[in-house]
């Protein structure tokens, strides 16, 4: 089956622009999670959609960051405007079902987010 | 407070060691989930075991075993005859329930395995 199918790879802004990242989970994932992940720290999770509902979003800096998963398949990460703490590895993961604790997650392999 | 702690940041070991990476966890549910994952180089968290808190016997699936204890919130993970591709990043994870199941990674420990 495809995995978690992320872009960019690679993004390099400075701040106070915007960037996007997009997100594809492997079909039929129900729930889909983006986590920030800075270098040298394990990830945290910014939010995560049941389908198309937002889940959980209790670490999301809604100031500057949204994300949106319109049709409960492809997801969207927006920041705006972008901060020199933002510079992070972006992941994003999708697990078959949510309300189950033992669902491992299927991870994509990130976007490299450096702001200047 | 931390609720995953992987105290160890980085273990190099030379190939065919044994090599056992630590973690503790904090939880007040009686139901939680723990798992670890590998992230290579490449940046992509690899899902490589899991074990529910009702379930204490300890596995060995190939070069990889664990040794959950309760009794010390431990869920320590073993790489038996080590190979320079284990070389990686290490996670630790927790999943318990707070309205929602939700993950809670530990810092990582940096494995490098040396030829």
């Amino acid at each position: 089956e495809a995995g978690v199918a992320q872009s960019p790879r690679y993004k390099i802004i400075e701040k106070r622009q915007s960037v996007a990242f997009w997100c594809n989970p492997i079909s039929g994932h129900a729930t889909l999670y983006w986590y920030q992940q800075i270098l040298g720290q394990g990830p945290k999770l910014l939010i995560q959609f049941q389908n198309n509902g937002v889940v959980d979003d209790s670490q999301l800096p809604k100031d500057r960051f949204s994300a949106e998963r319109l049709k409960g398949v492809d997801s969207t990460l927006k920041i705006q405007p972008a901060k020199l703490e933002d510079s992070a590895v972006y992941l994003c993961a999708s697990s078959l079902r949510s309300g189950i604790g033992n669902q491992p997650q299927h991870f994509g392999d990130g976007t490299r987010l450096s702001i200047l | 407070a931390q609720k995953v702690t992987q105290a160890q940041t980085e273990i190099s070991v030379v190939e065919k060691e044994d090599v056992t990476l630590d973690c503790v966890y904090e939880t007040r549910d009686t139901t939680y989930y723990l798992f670890w994952y590998k992230q290579p180089p490449s940046g992509e968290l690899v899902f490589l075991i899991r074990r529910n808190s009702f379930d204490e016997q300890n596995e060995i699936s190939g070069r990889y075993s664990w040794n959950f204890q309760k009794s010390t919130s431990s869920f320590n993970f073993t790489i038996t005859a080590s190979q320079v591709v284990d070389s990686a990043v290490y996670f630790c994870a927790l999943s318990e329930y707070s309205g929602t199941y939700k993950y809670i990674f530990g810092t990582g420990t940096r494995l490098k395995v040396l030829a």
